[in-house]
């Protein structure tokens, strides 16, 4: 059972913009940095944003992160099919040290 | 270009054992904490264990906790789990992931592998 929740599907054309959001509590979100992960069936995940609103090497600029408080919410612009994938948000839990993924968001 | 690659999943009955290998190529293993992390299906990504760089801090999570043991060889650039105890909530596909902490929090997974399936299946 994850502590952070996700809205279960998001969906656009292709083109617009979406945003996911992600919800927590102060032991987790409200304390730590908050990642977030895609994941493509059959491919490995991949770190899309990294310390709430950082994008690693190689991640367009259409990728996007912010943190507020005890949420968080990742923003793809210029949607494209090549996106449809499952997204999950994640961090560290510092009451129960543990590292937990968001529930997962399937962007189509 | 750092990569991993996870092998030794299987199908399993339930109360049985499974050990499953991780090999790092392309970065230095022995500096870096390492994860294990399930895709189960229907329910999404579950961190299971981590290492730190030297084994010598490893933590669970809650519901293999007794059953599993994470561990590391930094000569072979392997990073192991040991499962025993093999529940049906257990299947999945298990991914080993290169991580990185700070003051003992881990902060992200930025190195992931393909992915090897175990089936716990009467």
């Amino acid at each position: 059972q994850s502590v952070l929740t996700q809205p279960p599907s998001v969906s656009a054309a292709p083109g617009q913009k979406v945003t996911i959001s992600c919800s927590g509590s102060s032991s987790n979100l409200g304390d730590n940095f908050v990642s977030w992960y895609v994941h493509l069936p059959g491919r490995a995940p991949k770190l899309l944003i990294y310390d709430n609103d950082k994008r690693p090497s190689g991640i367009p600029v259409r990728f996007s992160g912010s943190k507020s408080g005890t949420s968080a919410t990742l923003g793809i612009t210029g949607l494209q099919t090549g996106d449809e994938a499952d997204y999950y948000c994640a961090t560290w839990d510092s009451r129960l040290s543990t590292y937990f993924f968001g529930t997962g968001t399937k962007v189509t | 270009e750092a990569q991993l690659v996870e092998s030794g999943g299987s199908v399993t009955r339930p109360g049985g054992a499974l050990r499953l290998s991780c090999e790092a190529s392309g970065f230095a293993f022995r500096d870096f904490g390492m994860s294990w992390v399930r895709l189960v299906a229907g329910k999404g990504l579950q961190w299971v264990a981590d290492i730190n760089w030297n084994g010598v801090t490893i933590r669970y999570e809650e519901s293999v906790k007794g059953r599993f043991i994470i561990s590391r060889d930094n000569a072979k650039n392997s990073l192991y789990l040991q499962m025993s105890s093999l529940r049906p909530e257990d299947t999945a596909l298990y991914y080993c992931a290169r991580q990185w902490t700070v003051s003992g929090r881990l902060l992200r997974m930025d190195v992931w592998g393909k992915g090897t399936a175990v089936n716990v299946s009467s």
